[in-house]
């Protein structure tokens, strides 16, 4: 059982575009959303993460959209530039010590320039 | 300071091989997981240790998996008797007590089983 889903698979954005990944969860214990970049080659890395006592939290060209009662959570990319162009997972898990993230089956964006 | 660190970067083995895969987490980080991640997908946690207490392994496939660590320091991953199916990215991540879901992910090991 997929306990986030991820889409789209694959997002192809222009320079200076805004790229929208959406994610989606089940299990009403998440209360910790981080969303993770990864390179070819590199291991992921934490990019914003937010938890459900705001609706939207964001870091410079990056915001977090999150909809508690929807069970759903979006990253925004604004200003898309080419060197954005990698691998998004999204993530979720419970606000606690020794818990595994449950990550989505990540989207590949690339931005053209 | 250094991140996390994995060894080998690639391994290749032939299937019905034993294989052993390092993680050396960042200093003071109590905390340390495994994941696996197959070509197209997303990260599966395999296992996950905290300071001395004993491993949560809830993610381990199958007890062809096993898992090591000294105090808070380097773990081993070991795949015994490997399985073309266990061919995937083996990531380890480590994050400190005070930020426990701040995860900070080493480059991970590819391994491929002929």
């Amino acid at each position: 059982q997929q306990q986030v889903k991820q889409s789209p698979q694959s997002l192809i954005v222009q320079k200076g575009g805004i790229s929208i990944i959406n994610c989606a969860y089940e299990n009403t214990a998440f209360d910790y959303f981080p969303w993770y970049q990864q390179f070819p080659g590199k291991g992921p890395a934490l990019l914003i993460a937010i938890r459900p006592d705001v609706s939207e939290k964001k870091e410079g060209r990056f915001t977090i959209s999150f909809n508690k009662s929807a069970k759903q959570f979006s990253l925004h990319i604004m200003d898309s530039q080419p060197g954005d162009s990698a691998t998004y997972f999204c993530a979720a898990t419970p606000d606690q010590a020794g818990t595994a993230l449950i990550f989505g089956k990540g989207t590949t964006l690339s931005v053209s320039s | 300071g250094a991140g996390v660190s994995q060894s080998p970067s690639n391994k290749v083995t032939e299937k019905g091989k034993d294989v052993e895969l390092r993680c050396d987490p960042i200093s003071g980080h109590t905390a340390l997981y495994w994941y696996r991640q197959r070509l197209g997908q997303g990260l599966e946690f395999l296992i996950y240790f905290q300071g001395n207490s004993a491993p949560d392994k809830s993610g381990l496939p199958s007890d062809r998996f096993s898992a090591e660590r000294t105090g808070e320091s380097v773990s081993t991953l070991t795949i015994q008797r490997t399985q073309q199916e266990d061919s995937a990215v083996y990531l380890c991540a480590s994050s400190p007590w005070t930020s426990y879901n701040e995860q900070f992910f080493g480059p991970g090991t590819r391994l491929t089983v002929l």
